[in-house]
């Protein structure tokens, strides 16, 4: 079945950089759009940014663009998110999710577990 | 950028009760709609897309209808297990991707 496990998020100083990975299986990887979305405690659900299928298109939310990348590498079967200039605003559970379609136009069938970011002095 | 409202913002039913759940587009969307369940502490999950296609394994008392900017989500027959955060998001081309601020559904 569909797995999706994400990992490297942590406590960082505003200002700094973190990366976080997800390593995808059960499915075909590059045939697939990837997200992220985030989750602040016990708020809404933010999405911050995709990839489509064969990494040509990129896209963010406003608040994001310039600072973070999405990135992903097929041969690995793994997304990755590259953060910079960290707020404490992006304080969050990261969710690395599927699209059911190659870009953005599908639904998100399948979600992460989710790895905690917390931006913080 | 298209912004996507949902009402209520909570509700309680009871066992039994048919429930619905509104969810309004700023702009049209056509069918670019999907509801989403999430439970306290868990992960969210796919319920519904294309605004009434209901995803692999989610029971069928669930269901959507809608175009163009108004869509409804339906609970035919509340159960215990529905007791949830539940979602709507347009995924139409023109990005951002946007979620609703989330209805919140408990039982009575």
């Amino acid at each position: 079945q569909v797995q999706l496990v994400d990992s490297g998020g942590g406590v960082v100083q505003p200002g700094r950089s973190l990366s976080l990975a997800c390593v995808a299986s059960g499915f075909t990887f590059s045939n697939y759009g990837m997200h992220w979305v985030r989750q602040a405690s016990g708020q809404g659900l933010e999405w911050v940014a995709i990839i489509s299928h064969d990494g040509r298109d990129k896209y963010y939310r406003d608040s994001v663009n310039g600072r973070f990348t999405i990135a992903r590498d097929n041969s690995k079967n793994t997304l990755y998110l590259q953060m910079t200039s960290l707020r404490t605003e992006d304080t969050a559970i990261y969710y690395c999710v599927k699209d059911r379609s190659t870009g953005w136009y599908g639904g998100l069938d399948s979600w992460g577990q989710g790895t905690l970011v917390t931006v913080s002095s | 950028d298209i912004q996507m409202t949902q009402s209520p913002s909570s509700l309680s039913a009871s066992i039994g009760d048919r429930v619905t759940i509104t969810c309004r587009a700023s702009q049209a969307i056509s069918n670019y709609l999907a509801w989403y369940q999430q439970k306290p502490g868990k992960v969210p999950k796919l319920l519904i897309y294309a605004a009434s296609t209901l995803h692999s394994g989610v029971p069928s008392r669930f269901s959507g209808s809608g175009s163009g900017t108004d869509f409804t989500l339906t609970i035919s027959s509340l159960q215990p297990e529905d007791a949830a955060t539940y979602y709507c998001q347009k995924y139409n081309s023109n990005l951002p991707v946007t979620f609703g601020q989330g209805t919140r559904l408990e039982i009575k």
